[in-house]
């Protein structure tokens, strides 16, 4: 079956901007998880869905930042007035539900540069 | 909230060799351990994980883990690298929402 998918693959905008990054999580995956990935860093945590809500968005770093999951499916990371300091890979994953130790599957991550 | 400890930036081991990542963990309960595997390009692949019960944890790809909660560490191991283990490699803990801290990861470089 399909894994996790991640549109677009790179972004590339100016400083300022607002982006949208999206996430198609694996078929009936109820959890959906964003993480972000600076050079030379681990992944980290930014915010979890349990289906359409919400569950922990203290990864967030600031207000600039917020996602959706309007159907409990997609999730979109919007990002508003962009900085430079926002460039990273974006990586989303999703797992059967949210009780540790499900596995996540990640997707390839969406590389955003801001200029 | 949970952390994860990676002492090694980077690793270079000969082809055939024995390989061992080091790990330690900061977590107030029961730790959800994870090893993850991320080659160029690709994304993140999990290697194994621990939840309960035996401490000694077989994965993927030929690799294990043992959990030591007095230690507080879950390093990873591999008895007889392959060129193509060269990657990063990242530790992880798991809350309780299942949303997982890693460390800054471990390149390991394999040489021939």
């Amino acid at each position: 079956g399909a894994g996790v998918s991640q549109t677009p693959s790179n972004k590339v905008t100016e400083k300022g901007k607002y982006v949208e990054l999206r996430c198609d999580p694996i078929s009936g995956h109820t959890a959906l998880y964003w993480y972000r990935q600076s050079l030379g860093q681990g992944p980290e945590f930014l915010i979890y869905f349990q289906g359409t809500g919400a569950a922990d968005d203290s990864g967030l770093p600031n207000d600039r930042f917020f996602a959706v999951r309007p159907e409990g499916s997609v999730s979109t990371l919007k990002i508003q007035r962009t900085e430079r300091g926002d460039s990273a890979v974006y990586l989303c994953a999703s797992s059967v539900g949210s009780s540790p130790p499900d596995t996540q599957y990640f997707g390839p991550g969406t590389r955003l540069t801001v200029l | 909230a949970q952390s994860v400890t990676q002492p090694d930036i980077h690793i270079t081991v000969s082809e055939g060799a024995s390989l061992e990542l080091r790990c330690n963990y900061s977590y107030g309960a029961t730790p959800y351990l994870f090893w993850y595997v991320q080659s160029p390009g690709q994304g993140l692949q999990l290697l194994l994980k621990y939840f309960s019960g035996d401490t000694l944890v077989q994965g993927i790809k030929g690799f294990e883990a043992e959990f030591k909660r007095s230690q507080s560490s879950f390093n990873l191991r591999k008895p007889s690298v392959h060129w193509s283990d060269a990657a990063e490699y990242f530790c992880a803990v798991g809350g309780y929402n299942n949303d997982m801290r890693f460390g800054a990861g471990t390149r390991l470089t394999v040489k021939p």
